[in-house]
C-alpha cells in the first residue's frame, strides 16, 4: 500500500460518455500528478498540481480536465474521449517542501474507450 | 530531443544470478535519478534513487550506478528472486521549480527463470 488510492480500478466508457477518475493521497503531500501509461509509450506526464495550483499541463487535449480541490484529492474528468485514449492512468503524489523528489504512485485506473 | 531510454526491452535471468538493467539519459541538467519497479496490476514502486553528486548508492540487494561522463545509469539486483520479475523504469527529474517532473524511460521487463 503506497498511500495513494485510485478509483475506479477499471473503467469502460463510450466516446460520448462523461466519467471521472479519482485519486486520494494519505501521505500529507502537497503535490499531485496525473500520468498516462500506454503500451506503446513510456509513462507520460499529463498534469502537475502544487499546493492545489496547476503548474504543468503537458499539452494534454481539452477532453481531459483535471481538478484539485485540495492537496489530498485529485480528479481527472473525461469527456468525448477517443479509442486511442485507452490506457492506464496513474496518479502520484510527492512532498515538495522537504526537497524530496520521489513520487508515490497509486495502482492506476485501466481505462478502455469503445 | 531530451529523453531517457533503455537499452534492453527484456532481460531473462536465472534465479540466484545478478541482474543488471541499463538506462541512458540525455539531459545533462538532470541532477536526480530514480528507479521504479512495476508489477502486473500495480503502479510503479520506488526502488532506489541517486543524486548527481554521487556515482553509487546501495540499498537492500540493489545498487544504482551513475556515470555522468557517458550519461548512463544502471540498476544491479543481487541474487535475483522470482519476486523480482517485473518491469523496471528509470526516470530523471527535469524540473523542480514547481513540483517534480519525472521523465521516464521505456522500461525493461525482467523475467526470472527458476
Amino acid at each position: 500500500e503506497t498511500g495513494v488510492t485510485q478509483t475506479p480500478r477499471h473503467l469502460v466508457m463510450g466516446m460520448t460518455n462523461k466519467k471521472s477518475l479519482k485519486c486520494e493521497q494519505h501521505l500529507g503531500h502537497n503535490a499531485m500528478y496525473w500520468y498516462k501509461q500506454s503500451a506503446k509509450k513510456p509513462l507520460e506526464l499529463m498534469f502537475v498540481y502544487n499546493f492545489k495550483e496547476q503548474t504543468e499541463n503537458n499539452s494534454v487535449p481539452s477532453r481531459f480536465s483535471p481538478e484539485c480541490p485540495n492537496s489530498s484529492h485529485l480528479f481527472l474528468h473525461l469527456h468525448t474521449l477517443q479509442p486511442e485514449d485507452s490506457a492506464l492512468y496513474l496518479c502520484a503524489s510527492s512532498s515538495v517542501l522537504d526537497g524530496s523528489e520521489k513520487l508515490f504512485f497509486g495502482s492506476g485506473t485501466q481505462l478502455s474507450v469503445l | 530531443g531530451e529523453s531517457v531510454g533503455l537499452h534492453l526491452p527484456t532481460l531473462s535471468v536465472q534465479e540466484g544470478d545478478n541482474s543488471i538493467i541499463n538506462c541512458a539519459y540525455s539531459n545533462s541538467a538532470s541532477d536526480y535519478f530514480i528507479w521504479y519497479k512495476q508489477e502486473s496490476g500495480k503502479g510503479p514502486q520506488f526502488i532506489i534513487d541517486i543524486r548527481s553528486n554521487m556515482d553509487k548508492r546501495q540499498g537492500q540487494r540493489v545498487t544504482v550506478l551513475l556515470n555522468k561522463t557517458v550519461k548512463h545509469l544502471s540498476l544491479q539486483i543481487a541474487a535475483t528472486q522470482p519476486g523480482d520479475s517485473a518491469v523496471y523504469f528509470c526516470a530523471e527529474n527535469i524540473g523542480k521549480a514547481a513540483g517534480n517532473k519525472l521523465t521516464f524511460g521505456g522500461g525493461t521487463r525482467v523475467l526470472v527463470k527458476p
